[in-house]
C-alpha cells in the first residue's frame, strides 16, 4: 500500500498566490481530514470528510481557505490568497470508516508564503 | 470542551534511561486514546492506541501506555530509550461513538544523547 499521498511536499509562494495541495488518501478509506501543524499552534483540524462529503469544517480559519473531495481516491486544500501566516505544514491523513479508528497520515506539504 | 494536555514540552534523556510521557485529558465519556510519533522531518505515525479492554497498551518499538480512568491519563512509557527514539511524540483523544475527530495535544520533544 502507497499510504497518504501529498503533493507538492514544498510550496513557496508570495503573499496574495493561491495556493493548492493535493492528497490522495489510502484506498478503500473512507474519511480524510487535513491538519495544519504550526509551532504556536500545534496540530488542528481543518477540515473532515466521510464519504466524500464535508461533515466538519469549523476549523477552517477563515474564508481564504477552501476543501474538496470530488471523488474517494482525491481532496485539494485550497488558500485563496494566501497569506504570510498560513505558513505550516499541511497534513492529511485517512481512516477506514469514520468512527473511532487509526488515522494514517501522510508526509505533508510544507508551506512557506513570503 | 475536549482538550488534552502534555505536560512535558521537552525531555531530554541519555541513551538506556527510562521516558515517561504525561498525557491528561478533559473529558467525562468514553474516550479513545492515542500516541502518535513525529520523527524529525516525517510524518506523524502511531505507536500504540486504547479503545477498550486491558488499560495497559503495548505498541511498537517498545513503548507501552497506561490508561488510568480516574486520573484522566494516559502516560507513555518506555524502560529503556534509544537514541532512534528522538522525536516528538503527541498524545491524542476521540470521543467514542462520534467521528474520528482527534484531539491533539501540544507534544513532547524527546531528545536522547548517545
Amino acid at each position: 500500500d502507497a499510504g497518504v499521498i501529498q503533493s507538492p511536499r514544498h510550496e513557496v509562494t508570495e503573499m496574495g498566490q493561491e495556493v493548492t495541495l493535493r492528497c490522495k488518501p489510502i484506498s478503500g478509506h473512507n474519511s480524510l481530514f487535513w491538519y495544519r501543524q504550526t509551532m504556536m499552534r500545534g496540530l488542528e483540524l481543518l477540515i473532515y470528510f466521510n464519504n466524500n462529503v464535508p461533515i466538519d469544517d469549523s476549523g477552517m480559519p477563515e474564508d481564504r481557505f477552501s476543501a474538496k473531495m470530488p471523488n474517494a481516491s482525491f481532496s485539494t486544500l485550497k488558500i485563496q490568497p494566501s497569506e504570510p501566516r498560513d505558513s505550516a505544514v499541511y497534513f492529511c491523513a485517512s481512516t477506514p470508516s469514520g468512527l473511532a479508528d487509526t488515522q494514517y497520515f501522510g508526509p505533508g506539504t510544507r508551506l512557506t508564503v513570503l | 470542551a475536549q482538550s488534552v494536555s502534555q505536560h512535558n514540552h521537552h525531555v531530554i534523556l541519555s541513551e538506556a534511561a527510562s521516558l515517561e510521557l504525561g498525557c491528561n485529558y478533559s473529558y467525562g465519556g468514553t474516550v479513545n486514546l492515542f500516541w502518535y510519533v513525529q520523527y524529525p522531518g516525517q510524518h506523524l505515525q502511531l505507536l500504540l492506541k486504547y479503545f477498550s479492554g486491558d488499560p495497559l497498551v503495548k505498541g511498537i518499538k517498545g513503548f507501552e501506555a497506561e490508561f488510568i480512568k480516574s486520573k484522566f491519563s494516559f502516560n507513555l512509557r518506555k524502560p529503556s530509550v534509544q537514541w532512534s527514539d528522538t522525536a516528538e511524540y503527541f498524545c491524542a483523544v476521540s470521543t467514542s461513538g462520534g467521528y474520528n475527530k482527534l484531539i491533539f495535544g501540544a507534544g513532547t520533544r524527546l531528545a536522547v544523547h548517545p
